[in-house]
């Protein structure tokens, strides 16, 4: 059976420091991977996808980056975070036109 | 870009009430999905609709979906404390291999 695993579950982190989250599928091969950002209680705006290895297509400019080194790894990354880079940032895998997998999400909170 | 707003954006009643959310797209649906995310966690795929005014049952929810395509509603019957959570439109882009969430309906039932 496929899995999504993404970690950490929570990360505090100062301004100006570095970001890595990252996100593995299991179970499948060449699958659509996705990173979505949550505010607060709201709708999920997508930042990244990918439909290969180190294709990225990037929905919205801003401060954060996307790498797919092998097929089943998505990295979302920042040089120097925000506050405004806080929030709740979801991955998700799809194949084909199978519904989307959410994982468990990545509680950030930039201080 | 497509805009899909959903309403009201928060909404608590009481148990065994009725109620109806709705989502409105400012362009048709390519395919429309309802979702439903509980605190910390990834959302989870309820129905997937794709034809103008399809209709589809999930025990106590209906969903429908409008005859021109740029709108949807969901009702739940009598609804229950299990009900609770954040409810979220989409549009799946399947050429661009993507989906384009609302801003979600937070609902809270009271016991």
């Amino acid at each position: 059976s496929q899995t999504i695993h993404q970690w950490p579950a929570t990360l505090v982190q100062p301004v100006g420091s570095p970001l890595s989250l990252e996100c593995t599928v299991e179970g499948t091969s060449n699958p659509n991977l996705y990173w979505y950002r949550q505010a607060a209680g709201r709708g999920l705006q997508l930042l990244f996808y990918s439909i290969g290895i180190d294709q990225i297509s990037s929905e919205v400019p801003q401060n954060l980056s996307a790498s797919r080194p092998q097929d089943r790894q998505f990295i979302l990354s920042s040089k120097k975070l925000l506050l405004s880079d806080s929030g709740f940032y979801l991955c998700a895998w799809s194949v084909d036109v199978r519904p989307y997998t959410f994982g468990s999400g990545t509680r950030l909170t930039v201080v | 870009t497509q805009l899909l707003e959903q309403s009201p954006q928060f909404l608590s009643i009481q148990e065994g009430e009725n109620l109806t959310v709705y989502c409105n797209s400012s362009s048709v649906f390519s395919s429309l999905q309802w979702y439903r995310q509980e605190p910390g966690e990834g959302p989870v795929l309820l129905v997937t609709v794709v034809t103008g005014g399809e209709v589809k049952k999930l025990k106590r929810l209906t969903f429908q979906f409008g005859d021109a395509r740029k709108d949807s509603s969901l009702h739940i019957t009598a609804a229950q404390p299990g009900d609770t959570g954040l409810y979220l439109c989409a549009d799946v882009y399947s050429s661009a291999s993507k989906i384009i969430f609302g801003s979600g309906t937070r609902l809270s039932i009271r016991p």
